[in-house]
């Protein structure tokens, strides 16, 4: 069935480092990917996502581009904040034909001053 | 806009009781999803409906667990009974069907002790 595999994490960078995190899918059809950032003691939020084969998805200095050829949709943001430390979920949507979404177990990123 | 709501924010009770978390979804969304999440097994989705109706319930994990959506604007997922396994957060999402992003309300915290 579809599925997603996320790095293992934690991540720890220093301010301003550059971030990739790797996100591979397994999918039947052509899915939705999305990126959803998940503060401590909060609930998941859309930081971006890509609907096609090429497209990029960008929000806060943060993007991934949807790689049919290679199933994947890293994450790479250019110079992390502290503001950034988080949980980033890696899904995709739309396993045979729903709008179910499949989840990878996320990444925890640390950023230190 | 208030985005999607969930009460309690925090819930502590006492194996064998009933626990019931309430959701209310965006207006004008047709889709409901209940997740919980926890260390051990990351986010797991329990259930989703579609206009009010129940699509996929295979995430329940046993019996003691139900959710009902009585009108597009409320839906609740009962434990009963509740065990110490059931600790976890609850979240609930929303969505439109055309645009397929889900939006997370804040979660429920849940333990039982």
């Amino acid at each position: 069935g579809d599925s997603v595999t996320q790095m293992e994490g934690p991540v720890t960078l220093s301010e301003e480092a550059f971030l990739t995190i790797n996100c591979t899918y397994t999918a039947t059809g052509y899915p939705s990917l999305f990126w959803y950032v998940q503060y401590p003691g909060e609930g998941l939020q859309l930081l971006l996502k890509a609907t096609k084969a090429d497209d990029k998805g960008s929000n806060k200095g943060f993007e991934a581009t949807y790689r049919k050829e290679t199933t994947s949709f890293h994450l790479e943001k250019g110079s992390v904040q502290v503001s950034d430390s988080a949980v980033y979920f890696c899904a995709l949507s739309g396993p045979g034909g729903t709008y179910k979404y499949i989840f990878g177990t996320g990444t925890r990123l640390k950023v230190l001053a | 806009d208030a985005g999607v709501i969930q009460s309690p924010r925090h819930e502590v009770t006492e194996m064998g009781q009933e626990v019931t978390l309430r959701c209310k979804p965006i207006s004008g969304h047709d889709y409901l999803f209940w997740y919980r999440q926890t260390m051990m097994r990351g986010l797991e989705l329990l259930i989703y409906f579609n206009n009010n109706v129940p699509i996929d319930d295979s995430g329940m994990p046993e019996d003691r667990f139900s959710a009902k959506m009585p009108n597009a604007s409320f839906s609740t997922l009962k434990i009963q009974p509740s065990e110490p396994r059931d600790s976890a957060v609850y979240f609930c999402a929303s969505s439109f069907a055309g645009l397929e992003t889900q939006y997370f309300g804040p979660g429920t915290r849940l333990l039982v002790l």
